[in-house]
Formats: structure tokens, sequence, C-alpha cells
């Protein structure tokens, strides 16, 4: 079975310029995440979808950083423009549902994500 | 509010030697613990798992017990490999509402030959 998958695992780009990372889930897994990373810390979550309604986007910039996740599949997280400080890895997860009754938990399967740098 | 605390890096120990990665929590109610794994070039992968005290999670050698008395999480291996080279991630889930993983800095291994 296929993993998480992103692109592009690197990118490369000037500040001010606009950028975009996607990822397609497991297949069947019914909600998404999208994490950042910066140097030497744990991922932060940016926002998580159900489907393809984002049902926690708490933590997304959303004065430059929007997402979307048509048909409840794919997913694509847009940085415009593009700052020094979103030099990062951005990571991308799945998991069959997130409801997290007492000590339940769907497994987030995790993509290898995109690394990007801002210069 | 919800944190980890790992203990910083890198570690770097010899083949067959033995590893424990510090980790501590502060958490609102009871939460399930987690140790993530990352291998170079690869996303995280769920290691092991303990969802209440006292619970024992065991995966690939590794172990983690679930201590609320000291809300830690230490990560052991009797005696690690080449292959265990890697940054190691605790991290918490809070029981209530939908599920949200708040992780540690993550520890580097570095296992030497």
């Amino acid at each position: 079975e296929a993993g998480v998958v992103q692109s592009p695992r690197y990118k490369i780009i000037e500040k001010k310029q606009p950028v975009a990372f996607w990822c397609n889930p497991i297949s069947g897994h019914n909600t998404l995440y999208w994490y950042l990373q910066n140097l030497g810390q744990g991922p932060e979550l940016l926002i998580r979808y159900e489907n393809e309604e984002a049902v926690d986007d708490s933590q997304l910039p959303k004065d430059r950083f929007s997402a979307e996740r048509l048909k409840g599949v794919d997913s694509t997280l847009k940085i415009q423009p593009a700052e020094l400080g979103d030099s990062a890895v951005y990571l991308c997860a799945s998991s069959l549902g997130s409801l997290a009754g007492g000590g339940s938990y769907n497994e987030q399967f995790f993509g290898p994500g995109t690394r990007l740098t801002v210069l | 509010g919800n944190s980890v605390t790992q203990m910083e890096g890198p570690v770097t120990l010899s083949e067959e030697a033995f590893l424990t990665i510090n980790c501590t929590y502060t958490a609102t109610g009871y939460p399930s613990l987690f140790w993530y794994v990352q291998y170079p070039g690869e996303g995280l992968q769920l290691l092991l798992k303990a969802t209440k005290a006292d619970d024992k999670g065991s995966n690939k050698g590794f172990e983690a017990t679930y201590r609320k008395e000291t809300t830690s999480f230490h990560l052991e291996k009797g005696s690690v490999q080449v292959s265990d080279s890697a940054v190691y991630f605790c991290a918490l889930k809070v029981n209530t509402g939908f599920q949200k993983l708040v992780f540690g800095t993550g520890t580097r291994l570095l296992v030497s030959p």
C-alpha cells in the first residue's frame, strides 16, 4: 500500500514569491493534516481536514497561507507571498478519522515532507 | 497547556549500547503518549504508544512506560544498532475532542559501529 505522497520534496524560492505544496493521502483516509516543522523542532499542526472540510485551522496564518482539499482526497497548501521565516519542512499526514475518545487513536501516517528554503 | 519536553541531542552511542531518551510531559487530564521515529529522508513513523498510566509500549526492541507519578515516558532499548540512527519524537494526545498530537522537539540518535 502506498504511503502519503508529497511533492515537491525540495523547493527553493525567493522571498515574496508564491509556493504550493501537494499531498496525496493514503487511500481511504478521510482525515488529512498539514504540519509545520521548523529546524530542530517538532511538528506543529497547521490545519486538519475531515473529508473536504477544514475543521481546525486555528494555527494557520491566514494572511499568507491557504489550503484546500477539493473532493476530499488530495490537498494543496499555498503560501503567498513567502517570507524568509517560512523556511521549514511542511509535513502532510492522514488518518482514518480523528475522534479521540478515551485512549483510542487513529494512527497518523506521515509523508516525507517538503523542505522549503526562502532566500 | 499541553507540552512535551525531550532531552537534547544528539545522543551518540556505540553499537550494542543501552539507550535512554528522556521525555516528560505536561497535560490537562490523562493523555495518551507516543514515540515517533524519523529515519533520514522518510516521514515520521509511529514506534510505540501507551494510553494509560503504567502501560508499557514496545516495538522493535524499544520500550517506554507511562509513568503518571513522574509525568514521564522515557524511551529505552537494551542494545542499539546502527540502523536505529534516526530522530525520535515524543508526543502526547489529549483524550477529549478531536485527536491532536503535541510533539517534543525531537532527539537525534547516532549509533556508530
